[in-house]
């Protein structure tokens, strides 16, 4: 069974901070993705990484960016935390080739 | 860039009713169309896909249906349940790459008793 776990389910930061969302897989799936979920908007993709260090921009990656030091962890950094980043974050993962993407349980992030 | 489009936004319907999504697509390289239903607090998860080479694909009570030629495909939920209130996603594999998905906007089931 696919597991998929996020550092937090709810975090509340202060504008202009750094804030790190990791994500972390145990299945040895090769790619794995950073969405952002806001009502009406469904799923958004911030970046994907296919491999270990290599990483790709999404449709709306400006305001982050992410790190993949180890093959099961994926980490999304908001360099320098807004207001409009408040939003639901879930990282997925899928095999290399494979199409299904299962998702972690999701961070509601909060920037005041 | 390519898109999804889902519809309706809400959907409520009686329980016991039939229910449809319907979601079209723009990549004509899509090959790939699965569908996730997302409980309130909970992640997505996939309930059904269709690949471009079959028509129709049922599982006890949902089912989706494919029209590569109109570019659309649907979702259907016969004998509705409580537990099928949701929002339910669509999503299009990319021909870009056939490990990315293009989502639809989602659509929130409400089953009235």
């Amino acid at each position: 069974d696919v597991k998929v776990t996020q550092s937090s389910r709810y975090l509340v930061k202060r504008t202009g901070e750094k804030v790190f969302l990791e994500c972390v897989q145990d299945m040895d799936h090769e790619n794995m993705f950073w969405y952002r979920q806001d009502p009406g908007l469904g799923l958004r993709l911030i970046y994907f990484s296919y491999d270990v260090k290599m990483k790709e921009k999404g449709d709306i990656p400006e305001g982050y960016s992410v790190s993949r030091e180890k093959k099961e962890r994926f980490s999304l950094i908001l360099e320098s935390a807004s207001t409009n980043q408040t939003s639901m974050y879930l990282c997925a993962s899928s095999l290399l080739g494979g199409e299904t993407q299962y998702f972690g349980p999701g961070t509601r992030l909060l920037v005041l | 860039g390519e898109n999804v489009e889902q519809h309706p936004s809400t959907l409520s319907v009686q329980e016991g009713d039939s229910a449809v999504i319907k979601c079209t697509y723009s990549d004509s390289a899509s090959n790939y169309f699965p569908w996730y239903k997302q409980e309130l607090g909970k992640r997505p998860q996939l309930i059904i896909d269709i690949r471009s080479n079959v028509g129709e694909k049922k599982d006890q009570r949902i089912a989706v249906t494919l029209n590569k030629t109109a570019k659309h495909f649907s979702l259907h939920i016969t004998e509705t349940q409580p537990e099928d209130s949701a929002v339910y996603f669509c999503a299009a594999s990319s021909g870009d790459s056939n490990y990315q998905l293009i989502w639809g906007a989602g659509t929130k089931l409400i089953i009235k008793p």
